[in-house]
């Protein structure tokens, strides 16, 4: 199975400030990564596909970035209804596996 | 707009079996490919399995093979996921999703399933 590591499990930002967490694949996935949101006590919520195109509707201060192994999301200027936690997920074969989320807060 | 709409809260004992269901309205079902994902409690996300268009098969994580039924009614548009032998480690809620591309672009709002004795 491809195991995806994802930092840091937790961070604390000021509104307005860019934030980045990052994916490490144990193997080359290609571009083959999605990032997805998740508030509390909701479903998660698809943002990112093929590492770098962002889903319709999805507000442009978020963003991603990487191949082969080694991948970034980004939110630019942080916004409050950005609290929320952040996960990974490679789809380049079976099993889909998830990285281990982040919790972003407001600091 | 695809939208999932799953079944309510569940509570069963250990042992027991469980069917959660997700009712897709918004797209013609039989273009769509369901997924289930997991959620412990306080945990991340756990993939269990799903439809693949490029094998036109169900493929399941290894750990939920032989206890996991994935099944679907195209008639009323709804997909069903029993799993079987419950134990306290199953207590999670329960996600299904539409993946066709191999991401996960549409989610149901969750089932929680809780298994006590």
């Amino acid at each position: 199975d491809i195991q995806m590591t994802q930092s840091p499990s937790s961070l604390s930002a000021s509104i307005g400030d860019r934030v980045t967490i990052t994916c490490q694949a144990s193997q080359d996935i290609n571009h083959y990564i999605t990032w997805y949101q998740q508030q509390p006590g909701k479903a998660p919520k698809f943002l990112i596909y093929d590492a770098s195109n962002l889903e319709a509707g999805v507000p442009s201060r978020f963003s991603g970035s990487g191949s082969g192994t080694h991948f970034n999301f980004t939110i630019n200027s942080l916004q409050p209804e950005d609290i929320a936690t952040y996960y990974c997920q490679q789809y380049e074969n079976v099993p889909r596996t998830f990285g281990g989320g982040t919790k972003v807060d407001i600091k | 707009q695809v939208q999932l709409v799953q079944s309510g809260v569940e509570v069963k004992k250990p042992g027991a079996s469980v069917k959660v269901s997700c009712q897709v309205s918004g797209h013609a079902f039989h273009e769509l490919s369901i997924h289930w994902v997991r959620q412990a409690p306080g945990k991340g996300l756990e993939w269990m399995g799903g439809f693949h268009p490029e094998e036109f098969e169900t493929v399941f994580a290894q750990k939920f093979q032989d206890r996991v039924v994935m099944t679907e009614d195209t008639s009323t548009g709804t997909a069903y996921m029993e799993l079987q032998r419950l134990t306290v480690e199953d207590t999670a809620v329960y996600f299904c999703a539409t993946g066709g591309q191999g991401y996960l672009d549409s989610w149901g709002q969750g089932t929680l399933v809780t298994v006590t004795s």
